[in-house]
């Protein structure tokens, strides 16, 4: 059974672009949870998604920052017109079907630097 | 609002020395407890977690944790640390509906002298 998923793993993006994040969950899981490492510090949570619906986007940026998770398909975190500050590892995790904090499995992370 | 406080940035012990990483909480309700350890440039490792029960909770690699109510404290230990523990380690709390909502600390590094 492959672990989470997320590509791609490092990605360079100038300011003003958009920056695509995708994360492919673990087989069976249909929750995905989006967190941010910005450097030295922890991670912080962004959004919690199930198939076709947000749950929980409180830790979302207002602007630049969206999220999916289609019914096919991998969970996409997108930013756009990014800015240096966007530059961070970004962690996806997944969980199964009415499970908590404590089955979330995480993935290796997208590090996103903005030149 | 939940959070979580880890007082050491960084910590240095010597190979074989016994840790012990400090971890302190504020949640209304019996917290959902975790560490994680992150090696660098890797994602994150479930170490152990604390949900009810027993406050001494056994994890991987030899570590362990104490849930201290009264103290609202979760501290990582371990009696004989290994070259390859050198990494950041993260205490987080579950939060939100369900617990599905994880609050992390802010890390402490741990380095290992030779």
């Amino acid at each position: 059974n492959a672990g989470v998923m997320q590509n791609p793993r490092h990605l360079v993006r100038r300011r003003g672009q958009e920056a695509r994040l995708r994360c492919s969950p673990m087989k069976g899981h249909s929750h995905v949870y989006w967190y941010r490492q910005l450097p030295e510090e922890g991670l912080k949570f962004m959004v919690y998604l199930q198939k076709e619906n947000i749950i929980d986007e409180s830790g979302m940026p207002k602007e630049r920052f969206s999220a999916e998770f289609p019914k096919e398909g991998p969970s996409i975190l997108r930013i756009q017109q990014v800015v240096r500050g966007d530059s961070a590892a970004y962690f996806c995790a997944s969980s199964p079907k009415l499970a908590g904090a404590h089955e979330q499995y995480f993935g290796p992370g997208t590090r996103l630097t903005v030149t | 609002a939940q959070s979580v406080t880890q007082p050491d940035i960084h910590i240095t012990v010597s190979e074989g020395a016994s840790l012990e990483l400090r971890c302190n909480y504020s949640y209304g309700a019996t917290p959902y407890l975790f560490w994680y350890v992150q090696s660098p440039g890797q994602g994150l490792q479930l170490l152990l977690k604390y949900f009810s029960g027993d406050t001494l909770v056994q994890g991987i690699k030899g570590f362990e944790a104490e849930f201290k109510r009264s103290q609202s404290s979760f501290n990582l230990r371990k009696p004989s640390v290994h070259w390859s523990d050198a990494a950041e380690y993260f205490c987080a709390v579950g939060a939100g509906s369900s617990a599905s909502k994880i609050i992390f600390g802010s890390g402490t590094r741990l380095s290992i002298r030779p």
